[in-house]
């Protein structure tokens, strides 16, 4: 495996922030990935690093350092439709595009 | 369809019996992939097509797992003689090329073998 952690489990209350750390060992680095899937659905795309830095989009934003093999989600203003399971994926240069999944973290956003 | 579908949503087989699962990809998405995701853990790839050729299929987990994409498009994951450890959600995936950043999943197969 690429020794993908996450933490299992967050709660959260609505309106907080919250991040998601993820941290990863792999040869031939190509991209990092986060993806969010509620119980029962598709894994849908929230942003994507190969870069150092952090992407901002809307209340989401992803942050990647590749010498530290770290990288973290940030959630700003949590709903409770937040509530979802949140995965750390990277990609390698040398497997066509083939994704590499953490075990997810389970959000919870409570009222 | 706008999406990625799969088919059937849910599948109940008996030990022993075979299975065949179907994606209908994103229409042009040239790459296709299979994940198998297991309660509480997170998708593991399968296998990867290039559109009608499988270039990766390290992932199977034994020779019971075939998978094919004979015209480029539609994809069918078959297992034969299903185990218990085989019952998991089967996600399917696909994007434009395997180096764009957002590969499109669909719900998945929930395969529960009895």
């Amino acid at each position: 495996g690429q020794n993908i952690d996450q933490p299992t489990e967050m709660t959260a209350t609505e309106g907080a922030i919250v991040q998601i750390n993820c941290t990863y060992q792999t040869s031939g680095f190509n991209g990092l990935f986060w993806y969010q899937q509620h119980a029962g659905e598709a894994p849908t795309f929230l942003s994507y690093n190969v870069l150092d830095g952090l992407e901002e989009k809307g209340r989401f934003s992803s942050f990647l350092s590749r010498s530290k093999g770290y990288s973290y989600l940030l959630l700003k203003e949590l709903q409770m439709k937040d509530s979802a399971s949140y995965l750390c994926a990277v990609r390698r240069g040398s497997t066509l595009g083939r994704l590499y999944f953490g075990r997810g973290t389970q959000l919870t956003v409570w009222p | 369809g706008a999406g990625v579908s799969q088919s059937p949503r849910y599948k109940v087989a008996k030990r022993g019996q075979d299975v065949a699962l179907r994606c209908d990809p994103i229409s042009g998405h040239v790459s296709l992939f299979w994940y198998q995701q297991a309660l509480g853990q997170g998708p593991e790839f399968l296998t990867y097509f290039q559109n009608e050729a499988q270039l990766d299929k390290s992932g199977l987990p034994s020779d019971r797992f075939f998978a094919e994409r004979p015209e480029g498009s539609v994809s069918t994951l078959k297992i034969q003689r299903t185990q218990q450890e085989d019952s998991a959600v089967y996600l399917c995936a696909s994007s434009l090329a395997n180096r764009d950043n957002e590969q499109f999943f669909g719900p998945g197969t929930r395969l529960t073998v009895l």
